[in-house]
């Protein structure tokens, strides 16, 4: 079962502009991550929000929650061409499994 | 140190033989996760291990899936009399203690049945 959704499913961006994905989820949440997966490689942790924060930042990452819609978005800002990948949000159920959305798959053209 | 490591990178199999896929988790990481991921999908759970036992095995899709850790560190995910729907990347991730700590994944095993 997916807990998340993300959407769009894919978006095609410049390099150098800014691209913003979300996710919504189903039940109520510890904490909700952010992963990201280039073509061939694992998952690579980017960030993880909980329940009780609005806002987070790391190096060009903002990721943004709003429990009341049960939502999230990722922004990437000033795109680079190494940040093609696809990007998934996923959150932990009450048995702690992270339960994934379909993921956003993020093209930035040169 | 070393990441997490899956071998084999890629596996090509017949339906209805027996494959075993490996996992090295980050050394000292107590928490060992198993996931399958299809195509266009995101990573689906399949069992859980906290030190040498299964803590969870709810995701197994039916009893021709089976792992093991026997000592707390490897591990082993079993597929009997393989299905060409058993096709997916297996992703592998440990954490120091499992809970809500972080998850390290490998690069994962693509398996191809045929």
């Amino acid at each position: 079962s997916q807990q998340g959704e993300e959407d769009p499913q894919a978006l095609s961006i410049q390099e150098g502009e800014n691209a913003t994905m979300n996710c919504s989820y189903k039940t109520s949440i510890n904490n909700l991550q952010w992963y990201r997966q280039n073509s061939g490689r694992g998952l690579v942790h980017l960030i993880l929000i909980r329940s009780n924060e609005r806002e987070k930042h790391s190096g060009r990452l903002r990721v943004t929650l709003d429990t009341s819609k049960k939502s999230s978005s990722l922004l990437i800002t000033a795109s680079r061409a190494a940040d093609t990948a696809s990007y998934f949000c996923a959150t932990p159920d009450s048995n702690y499994q992270l339960i994934w959305g379909a993921g956003t798959k993020l093209i930035i053209k040169p | 140190g070393a990441g997490v490591s899956q071998t084999p990178s890629n596996k090509v199999t017949e339906k209805g033989k027996y494959v075993e896929l490996r996992c090295d988790p980050i050394s000292g990481h107590t928490a060992l996760y198993w996931y399958r991921q299809s195509l266009g999908q995101g990573p689906e759970f399949l069992i859980y291990f906290q030190g040498t036992g299964a803590a969870d095995d709810s995701g197994l899709p039916n009893d021709r899936f089976f792992a093991v850790r026997p000592e707390g560190s490897v591990s082993t995910l079993k597929i009997q009399r393989t299905e060409r729907g058993d096709s997916a990347v297996y992703l592998c991730a440990s954490s120091l203690a499992g809970g809500l700590n972080e998850q390290f994944f490998g690069p994962g095993t693509r398996l191809t049945v045929l």
